[in-house]
């Protein structure tokens, strides 16, 4: 069974450009949720996805906007970037809306 | 939205010593999540709880359901040095969606 994975692993930016993170969920999983983690930091919930349809959202503006597709792989996209944005990006799944499985991120870093 | 604290931010433990560490919330959970965090890797889950008073057990890990439903709690026992990373606390905000804790800062000295 694969896990979950994301891809690219590093990506470098620079302020005002967009980026999209992509992320696959873990077989038989229909759940997919974003999480923003800053350097010494815990995780904060972006947002969730759940059959290709919003399913809650954090405290991040429009900018940080998002999909999710029929096989249940998921994108992040966030345009006009700041320095603010570079963190590590996190997508979990789940197969029942309790447990969540993370992949092993993504770093990015705007310049 | 519902904040969780964890203590103690960061130990310093002997190779063998067992270790406790706790998560508090300021509004009730009905589920705990204990995840460990290597650097540069995303989360792993450890342990989940769902049930008030609940213990589980994962090999040497052991986590509690705080009975008030608003703590909970991990023990590691016979530490060793595969140990060493940031464990997490997390429940559910609103909805499904989770928060998480600031992480407690592990390190085994040999």
């Amino acid at each position: 069974e694969t896990g979950v994975t994301q891809s690219p692993t590093h990506l470098i930016k620079t302020r005002g450009q967009q980026v999209t993170l992509r992320c696959s969920s873990q077989s038989g999983h229909n759940t997919v949720s974003w999480y923003q983690q800053a350097l010494g930091q815990g995780p904060q919930f972006i947002f969730q996805y759940y059959r290709e349809e919003e399913n809650g959202r954090g405290n991040f503006p429009p900018r940080f906007s998002g999909l999710q597709f029929p096989n249940y792989s998921s994108e992040l996209n966030v345009n006009a970037l700041e320095l603010d944005d570079s963190a590590l990006y996190l997508c979990a799944s789940s197969p029942n809306f309790r447990e969540q499985f993370f992949g092993p991120g993504t770093r990015l870093t705007v310049l | 939205g519902q904040q969780l604290n964890q203590s103690p931010q960061s130990m310093f433990i002997q190779e063998g010593e067992d270790v406790s560490m706790n998560c508090t919330s300021s509004s009730i959970f009905n589920t705990w999540l204990w995840y460990k965090q290597d650097p540069g890797e995303g989360p792993v889950l450890l342990i989940a709880l769902y049930k008030a008073g609940e213990l589980t057990s994962n090999g040497r890990l052991t986590a509690q359901f705080g009975i008030t439903r608003k703590d909970s709690f991990l023990n590691i026992s016979a530490s060793i040095p595969s140990d060493v990373g940031i464990y997490f606390c997390a429940g559910p905000d609103y909805g499904q969606n989770f928060v998480f804790g600031p992480g407690t800062r592990l390190s085994v000295l040999p």
